[in-house]
């Protein structure tokens, strides 16, 4: 079945550090997304890709970075993780513009 | 920037109905959803409704769009302790390229 994955599904890491976080899907959805979850805020939205090569902003940027080199990958990179950026991150996909977003299970990311 | 409230936390009895409300501020919302997120697992989409339409139901789900008031609610029927969880309204318009704008999430308790 198709399906999102993400990977890891858990991560400790330390301040500085450069971590990369997976998302990989087999719909063969032309739209990605990243979002973070904390507290109080619900879900925000990091980035977006609407297919190869594109890349946009999100609400909550600064300090994350994607690329997107083929259709079924949008990793998400923290270039010096910070511990404001510990947090759940989802991954999301849909076919095109106007299709449901489906999310991945999320990884939960401690920075300390 | 458009924003989407929700109440955080409802408590109800397994078999009464439950009814999660949601505001919203973006007149040019297109999609309502409903997402729901069980402990430690990412959002399952649940259903979803389109701007032009004043209810939709779905076995024992009821969406009430009042576009008027920019409301949003979902009504559980029967509601049982597999439905605890957090639920999530989301909106999203066409002209904004699929991207979501999530409300805070709705804590829902189910006690037997």
């Amino acid at each position: 079945d198709a399906e999102i994955t993400q990977s890891p599904r858990h991560k400790i890491t330390e301040t500085g550090r450069q971590v990369t976080l997976a998302c990989h899907q087999t719909w063969n959805h032309n739209n990605m997304f990243w979002y973070r979850q904390d507290l109080g805020h619900g879900l925000r939205l990091i980035h977006y890709s609407y297919g190869v090569q594109d890349t946009n902003k999100g609400e909550v940027s600064d300090g994350y970075s994607v690329s997107r080199s083929n259709t079924e990958d949008l990793p998400l990179t923290l270039e010096s993780a910070a511990s404001s950026q510990t947090s759940v991150y989802f991954c999301a996909s849909s076919k095109t513009v106007t299709d449901t977003q489906y999310f991945g299970p999320g990884t939960r990311l401690t920075v300390l | 920037g458009e924003d989407v409230e929700q109440s955080l936390f409802l408590s109800v009895r397994e078999g009464d109905s439950s009814v999660i409300n949601c505001t919203y501020t973006d007149s040019s919302s297109t999609y309502l959803y409903w997402y729901k997120q069980e402990p430690g697992a990412g959002l399952q989409l649940l259903t979803y409704i389109f701007s032009n339409m004043d209810m939709k139901q779905d076995q024992r789900l009821t969406v009430l769009l009042n576009k008027k008031d920019k409301h949003l609610s979902l009504r559980i029927a029967d509601t049982q302790t597999g439905d605890s969880a957090i639920y999530f309204c989301a909106e999203g318009a066409n002209n904004a390229g699929n991207m979501l704008t999530f409300g805070g999430g709705t804590r829902l308790m189910v006690k037997p």
